[in-house]
């Protein structure tokens, strides 16, 4: 298993302000991910990250919005930036990969943008 | 490209009572895994039970079990004897196994449904 510690755990942000979250686990890992869950939604997947590239974005994501960094094998962050009240959602950082057959989620951050 | 239905938004179960939460997915793939995810109101995504595609028998923990039709691509979970601590959102997902590239890790959520106990 895998612990994560998501910060922060909520916000409230300006408009047009930027957010950037962190993601740490107490084990390395070859991929990590971040999903966005709207409010009474489920998850949508917003970015795989692997350490050493760059993120590999879904559809309907793109990096100008949400830069993600993954520095090593333990730490990622996603930012999200010039915000709007749409980005209000509960953002989580999630770990797994190829030899794991779960995911591990952390505590989530919920946004609230005003 | 994988997707996964849940068609119960809400559910309800009368607590020690039993309750059957409904999934279907589709794929083309034969190599993957299917979960339930449950989600209280603090966040937390715990996971509940998993099955592997290539095992016939029904995965178990517990109070919670699964019916798993691979042919019908259906993937329900039972929940005997609820609790009120039950009581959360639960998710099904799904991930891509194998050695493709498709195996990522990454997963295919359902919408959810919301499970009310009442004692």
């Amino acid at each position: 298993s895998a612990v994560i510690s998501q910060k922060p755990s909520r916000d409230i942000c300006q408009r047009g302000t930027s957010l950037t979250i962190q993601c740490q686990v107490d084990s390395q890992v070859t991929m990590m991910f971040w999903y966005r869950q709207q409010p009474g939604q489920s998850l949508t997947l917003i970015a795989t990250a692997n350490q050493g590239s760059e993120a590999t974005y879904e559809s309907g994501f793109v990096i100008d919005k949400f830069p993600i960094s993954r520095p090593n094998l333990t730490f990622s962050t996603l930012t999200v930036s010039n915000m709007s009240p749409e980005d209000s959602s509960i953002y989580l950082c999630s770990v797994g990969g190829r030899m794991n057959t779960e995911a591990f989620f952390g505590q989530g951050t919920r946004l609230t943008v005003v | 490209a994988q997707t996964v239905t849940q068609s119960q938004p809400e559910m309800s179960v009368q607590e020690a009572e039993t309750v059957t939460l409904s999934c279907t997915y589709d794929t083309s793939e034969s190599d993957y895994y299917l979960f339930w995810y449950k989600q209280p109101p603090s966040r937390q995504m715990i996971l509940v039970i998993r099955q592997e595609a290539y095992k016939q028998q029904n995965a178990t923990e517990n109070r919670f079990s699964v019916n798993f039709q691979k042919a019908a691509k259906s993937f329900s979970l039972k929940i005997s004897d609820s609790q009120l601590g039950d009581a959360a959102m639960y998710f099904c997902a799904y991930r891509s196994a194998g050695g493709g590239s498709s195996n990522t890790g990454k997963l295919i959520f359902g919408q959810g449904t919301t499970l009310q106990v009442k004692p």
